[in-house]
């Protein structure tokens, strides 16, 4: 089964524009990450962020966890063509990794 | 540094056959995890090898098991193979017996049952 979900399922933005991607989860976690996968191939690690974090900056990604509301948002500053991809939210904990059924980013020129 | 490598790339197989996926892990990488998407899904974890060891399992049947070898590359395989195992085989290589830790992925094989 899933742990994380994001919303939306689907984004259309025009290249410049931010893109928000949120993400919930339903159990404790020791950290959550960020993939990015292109036209259904290997997924690319973005970010991760553990529990006791509260935002993190990575080039144009900003993320931010809230561990009481049980959520993650994934902001993408300054869109390019080029980001038009899936991305996955992930919790670890212990040895179990759940990915969430993904949002799918298309950034138009 | 070497990549996540796996093989094959596509294949195709009938319902009730055998297969078998592999992957080489990222050079310095002791931990292979491998794991299912169907289309439009996220990732579904399959299970984790740890230093040759299966180290944690996901919901899925006793039909999919898996070695990991000293050179920690690892094979996943399907007995009796279904319909619904139609998907992208993904395996992610780590370090650590943690699967919270960053994993690398290779660029999967894609299954198709018929």
């Amino acid at each position: 089964s899933q742990q994380g979900e994001e919303d939306p399922q689907a984004l259309s933005i025009q290249e410049g524009e931010n893109a928000t991607m949120n993400c919930s989860y339903k159990t404790s976690i020791n950290n959550l990450q960020w993939y990015r996968q292109n036209s259904g191939r290997g997924l690319v690690h973005l970010i991760l962020i553990r529990s006791n974090e509260r935002e993190k900056h990575s080039g144009r990604l900003r993320v931010t966890l809230d561990t009481s509301k049980k959520s993650s948002s994934l902001l993408i500053t300054a869109s390019r063509a080029a980001d038009t991809a899936s991305y996955f939210c992930a919790t670890g904990n212990n040895n179990d990794m759940r990915f969430g059924a993904g949002t799918r980013l298309t950034v138009k020129p | 540094e070497t990549g996540v490598t796996q093989s094959p790339t596509h294949l195709i197989k009938t319902r009730g056959q055998q297969v078998t996926l592999r992957c080489s892990s990222q050079s310095g990488h002791n931990t292979v995890s491998w794991y299912q998407q169907a289309l439009g899904q996220g990732p579904q974890f399959i299970f984790q090898y740890y230093r040759e060891e299966e180290n944690g399992r996901g919901n899925f049947p006793p039909r999919f098991s898996g070695l990991q070898f000293p050179n920690y590359s690892s094979e996943l395989n399907v007995n009796a193979l279904e319909l619904d195992d139609s998907a992208l085989y993904l395996c992610a290589s780590s370090w650590g017996a943690h699967m919270q830790e960053t994993q690398y992925f290779g660029p999967g094989t894609r299954l198709l049952v018929l």
